[in-house]
C-alpha cells in the first residue's frame, strides 16, 4: 500500500496562476483533509470531506476550492495563486468511525508563490 | 483556532535524558492523540490516549491524560539523536469531525 500520495512535491507559481494538488489513498479512509503548515502555525485545516460527496470548510479556507473525486481522491484548486498561499500542504485521511481512528498523513507539497 | 497548545514551544535535551511535552485544550474530546513530524515530512502516528485512559505506554513513549485539567503530557524516555522532530497533540471531539492540531513542540536531541 502506498498509504497516502500527493503531486506534485514541489511547485512554483506566479500571483494570479492557477493549480490543482492532488491527493490520493488506498487505504480505503471515508474521510480525508487538506491542511496547510506555515513556520510557528502548525496545521491549519483548510477543507475537509467527511465522506464521499462532502465537504466543508475548514480553519481557512478563502482562496481555495475542493473536489471529493471519488473515494480515493480529494483535489484542492487554487484559483488564483497569492504570495500569502506560499506553504507547505498535506493531505491526509482516515477512516472517522466510534473506534479513534488514527489519521495518515501524505509527504507534503512545497508552493512557492512570487 | 487551535484546540491543542503544546509547551514548550521547543525543547533541546542531551541524548540518554528524558522529554516531556505537555498539550492543554479547551473542550470535551473523544480521545487524544500525539504525532511526529521530522523536518520536511508529514506527520506520522505516534499515540492515542482514550478521554476514559490517563495512562499509556508505547515503547519509550508514556502519554498520561488529565481530563479535569483539559491536558496531556507525553514523555520520550532516554531520548535519541534520531528522536529529534517536531511533535503534535490532536484532539478529537465526539461526532464526526476533524482533528484539532496543536503548534507543536521541536524537540532537539543532541548527541
Amino acid at each position: 500500500n502506498a498509504g497516502v500520495t500527493q503531486t506534485p512535491k514541489f511547485q512554483v507559481l506566479k500571483t494570479g496562476q492557477s493549480m490543482t494538488l492532488q491527493c490520493a489513498q488506498d487505504m480505503n479512509h471515508n474521510s480525508m483533509y487538506w491542511y496547510r503548515q506555515d513556520p510557528g502555525m502548525g496545521l491549519r485545516l483548510i477543507y475537509y470531506s467527511a465522506s464521499e460527496g462532502t465537504t466543508d470548510k475548514g480553519e481557512v479556507p478563502n482562496g481555495y476550492n475542493v473536489s471529493r473525486l471519488n473515494k480515493r481522491e480529494f483535489s484542492l484548486r487554487l484559483e488564483s495563486a497569492a504570495p500569502s498561499q506560499t506553504s507547505v500542504y498535506f493531505c491526509a485521511s482516515r477512516q472517522q468511525s466510534w473506534r479513534n481512528t488514527t489519521q495518515y498523513f501524505g509527504p507534503g507539497t512545497r508552493l512557492l508563490v512570487l | 483556532s487551535q484546540q491543542g497548545e503544546e509547551d514548550p514551544q521547543a525543547l533541546s535535551i542531551q541524548e540518554g535524558e528524558n522529554a516531556t511535552m505537555n498539550c492543554s485544550y479547551k473542550t470535551s474530546i473523544n480521545n487524544l492523540q500525539w504525532y511526529r513530524q521530522n523536518s520536511g515530512r508529514g506527520l506520522v502516528h505516534l499515540i492515542l490516549i482514550r478521554s476514559n485512559e490517563r495512562e499509556k505506554h508505547s515503547g519509550r513513549l508514556r502519554v498520561t491524560l488529565d481530563t479535569s485539567k483539559k491536558s496531556s503530557s507525553l514523555l520520550i524516555t532516554a531520548s535519541r539523536a534520531a528522536d529529534t522532530a517536531s511533535y503534535f497533540c490532536a484532539t478529537d471531539a465526539f461526532g464526526n469531525t476533524p482533528l484539532v492540531f496543536g503548534k507543536g513542540t521541536r524537540l532537539s536531541v543532541i548527541a
